[in-house]
């Protein structure tokens, strides 16, 4: 597996406080993502990464933020948590063949349940 | 924009007997791949069937298969001899080769009864 690892793995935090989803590679791949699951919506795009320091909007970016400092980690920032950001959380990594231009999907992490009351 | 639409928000199924989970997608683009993703009650995304649009062999794995109708857009997921451990979320998936990312449907709940 691609060794891919979120943390934590639940979280509960109050409205209006600063949250932080960590996400961790070991095979130096390239794009990483974030997602959110919610039921009835399936999986929804936040932010995603294609280098260090590169990053791009999701559909669904509104009130996060993103970091990659390291090819190794993604950080998902929620600012001021909302209950509206409650929901289960993904990290995943894309298995790809930049040379012929194949894709194979992604690998995900665990995912992170996040509450916010 | 890409779409993928999974019409069947639950579905069940004897163990032991066949069914199908439907999926639509919507694109402009000649190139793309599309997958299938089981989602057991542990949370953890599993990577089931991978279909690369120019091929016209639909794909299998063991006990699953496509039905790959590029004119009609349509990608089928047919589980053969249901076990109760395929009791799980389905979700299919697009990527077009210009794209970065993935777009999911919204999921199949499919439970498997005894």
């Amino acid at each position: 597996d691609a060794g891919i690892t979120q943390s934590p793995r639940h979280k509960v935090t109050e409205t209006g406080t600063p949250v932080t989803l960590r996400c961790h590679q070991t095979e130096n791949h390239r794009y990483m993502y974030w997602y959110r699951q919610d039921p009835g919506h399936g999986l929804r795009l936040i932010h995603y990464s294609y280098g260090v320091k590169d990053t791009d909007k999701g559909e669904v970016s509104d009130g996060y933020s993103v970091s990659r400092s390291k090819t190794e980690d993604f950080l998902l920032t929620l600012e001021s948590a909302t209950s509206s950001q409650t929901s289960v959380y993904f990290c995943a990594i894309s298995r790809a063949n930049f040379g012929t231009g194949e894709t194979y999907g992604y690998t995900f992490g665990s995912g992170t349940r996040l509450t916010v009351v | 924009a890409q779409t993928v639409t999974q019409s069947q928000p639950e579905m069940s199924v004897q163990e032991a007997e066949t069914v199908t989970l439907s999926c639509t997608y919507d694109t402009s683009e000649n190139n793309y791949y599309l997958f299938w993703y089981k989602q057991p009650p542990s949370r953890q995304m599993i990577l089931v069937i991978r279909q690369e649009a120019y091929k016209q062999q639909n794909a299998t794995e063991n006990r699953f298969s496509v039905n790959f109708q590029k004119a009609a857009k349509s990608f089928s997921l047919k589980i053969s001899d249901s076990q109760l451990g395929d009791t799980a979320m389905y979700f299919c998936a697009f990527k077009s080769g210009s794209a970065r990312q993935l777009t999911f449907g919204s999921g199949t709940q499919l439970t498997v009864l005894p």
